[in-house]
């Protein structure tokens, strides 16, 4: 089974900062998986990336197979930013959506 | 097409008594996912289906719990005699397996949030 920590667990920030989350896991993969929760519970990914780097807007995920390590990265960071970021690896290593997740990073961006 | 569906999205039930939740997948997703998430946790994976077979379950669905797609579109998780340690948020997600862009990215409901009294 995969293992899949994620620090740090709180993460207090003041707009305009940049922001980076961290996650390792156990088991080699396809694919990691880094999404969204906001209050009320719904989840949106994010990125899923098997190498190297992906940007969507100010969302910079990366990803080091080898090292068993991804991070995701925040730039000018902004207060809608605020939510919940879990980052997610396939169980047995291959599977797309029988995911372990990690415990998620309570992101709070300040005015 | 609307996303993934859940419903209820909140439902509270006393001890005992049974619950079923719905969800309804992207139409064209061949593959849906339960997961159930407690207060300050991630999600943890219960089952998953392929079209109408259930192809995994996780040791955390217990006996008093039930899955079904019956004809490979909406799933139903039945939690019978809930116990109070089944509050949670329940969450269903989709993907497909193959066609070109998107495949194998999961969509996810807004969830159905559990609690027993």
């Amino acid at each position: 089974k995969n293992e899949v920590e994620q620090s740090p667990q709180n993460l207090t920030a003041q707009e305009g900062e940049f922001i980076t989350i961290n996650c390792s896991y156990s088991v080699g993969i396809s694919a990691l998986h880094w999404l969204q929760q906001h209050p009320g519970g719904g989840i949106v990914s994010l990125f899923m990336l098997s190498s190297g780097k992906k940007k969507h807007g100010r969302l910079i995920a990366t990803i080091n197979i080898q090292e068993k390590h991804s991070s995701l990265h925040i730039t000018a960071s902004h207060p809608r930013d605020s939510a919940v970021y879990i980052c997610a690896a396939p169980a047995g290593g291959t599977s797309y959506g029988k995911l372990t997740f990690g415990q998620g990073t309570i992101l709070t961006v300040h005015p | 097409d609307t996303g993934v569906s859940q419903d209820p999205r909140h439902k509270i039930t006393k001890r005992g008594q049974n619950v079923t939740f719905r969800c309804d997948p992207i139409s064209e997703h061949n593959r849906l996912y339960w997961y159930r998430q407690t207060l300050g946790q991630g999600p943890e994976f219960l089952t998953y289906f392929q079209n109408e077979a259930q192809l995994e379950k996780s040791r955390l669905l217990s006996d008093r719990f039930s899955a079904e797609r019956p004809k490979g579109s909406f799933s139903t998780l039945e939690i019978q005699r809930t116990e109070q340690g089944d509050s949670a948020m329940y969450l269903c997600a989709s993907r497909r397996t193959s066609g070109r862009g998107g495949a194998n990215v999961l969509t996810f409901g807004a969830g159905s949030r559990l609690t027993v009294l």
